[in-house]
């Protein structure tokens, strides 16, 4: 079965100064990868993927994910943090990417506190 | 962008109801829809997959009969709980992909989230 982890509940940084949140995924075949960022009592809104192609992917709000497939990671990145990045954010991999209909699964999320 | 609308966005009610979410895409159309459930603190667990005019698929673990699943139109699932009791007091967040496209660019796309619900079952 698909999987990913994320390995830390949460990660601080000061602002101005470069964020990673970690990511890694257990896929069977190649990996679908998203990352989504949830606010307080909000849903979740999309930031970035990784289907295929370049590893290094940009997407919403400055972040940037790279994806390195011999250390089966996935982990999202910012050069210059901002206090409004402080949020709770997950990895996703799609199960079975190969059928249509089937859902994302998540890893258990990261905090980050970005303080100013 | 693809919008998911959900609601209502907050429930309080008595132990014993029966409590009704509703989950629309606004803007495009999807035959199938997820339903999430997520406590304080924690991950997103998959419930169920609505599926437009079949039954859903359930998740080990999640009774059928106690989370009723609706999805009647290519824009709207709900998602009853029955008899409800403060233990399924939580977070409940449906999900919607643009079915409209093609099963290989479906895949690769987001999973679009309404904002949530949260349920308080006194």
């Amino acid at each position: 079965a698909q999987s990913v982890a994320q390995p830390e509940d949460q990660v601080n940084v000061a602002e101005g100064n470069p964020l990673t949140v970690k990511c890694t995924y257990s896929v069977s075949g190649n990996p679908y990868l998203f990352w989504y960022v949830q606010y307080p009592n909000r849903g979740l809104q999309f930031l970035l993927k990784y289907i295929t192609g370049d590893n290094l992917v940009k997407g919403s709000y400055g972040f940037e994910a790279e994806f390195n497939k011999s250390q089966t990671s996935f982990h999202l990145k910012k050069p210059s943090a901002l206090v409004s990045d402080s949020a709770l954010y997950f990895c996703a991999v799609r199960d079975i990417p190969s059928e249509a209909g089937t859902a994302l699964i998540f890893g258990k999320g990261t905090t980050l506190s970005v303080s100013s | 962008g693809a919008v998911v609308s959900q609601h209502p966005s907050w429930v309080i009610c008595k132990s014993g109801t029966s409590v009704k979410i509703e989950c629309r895409s606004l803007d495009f159309q999807a035959t199938t829809m997820f339903w999430y459930r997520q406590f304080p603190k924690q991950s997103l667990m998959l419930m169920a997959t609505s599926n437009e005019g079949s039954k859903a698929t359930y998740e080990q673990g999640v009774e059928k009969d106690k989370f009723l699943i609706n999805h009647a139109s290519l824009t709207l699932s709900t998602l009853t709980v029955t008899s409800a009791h403060p233990e399924d007091s939580s977070f409940y967040i449906c999900s919607a992909r643009d079915s409209s496209l093609s099963w290989g660019r479906e895949a690769s796309q987001p999973q679009h989230f309404g904002d949530g619900t949260r349920l308080s079952i006194l």
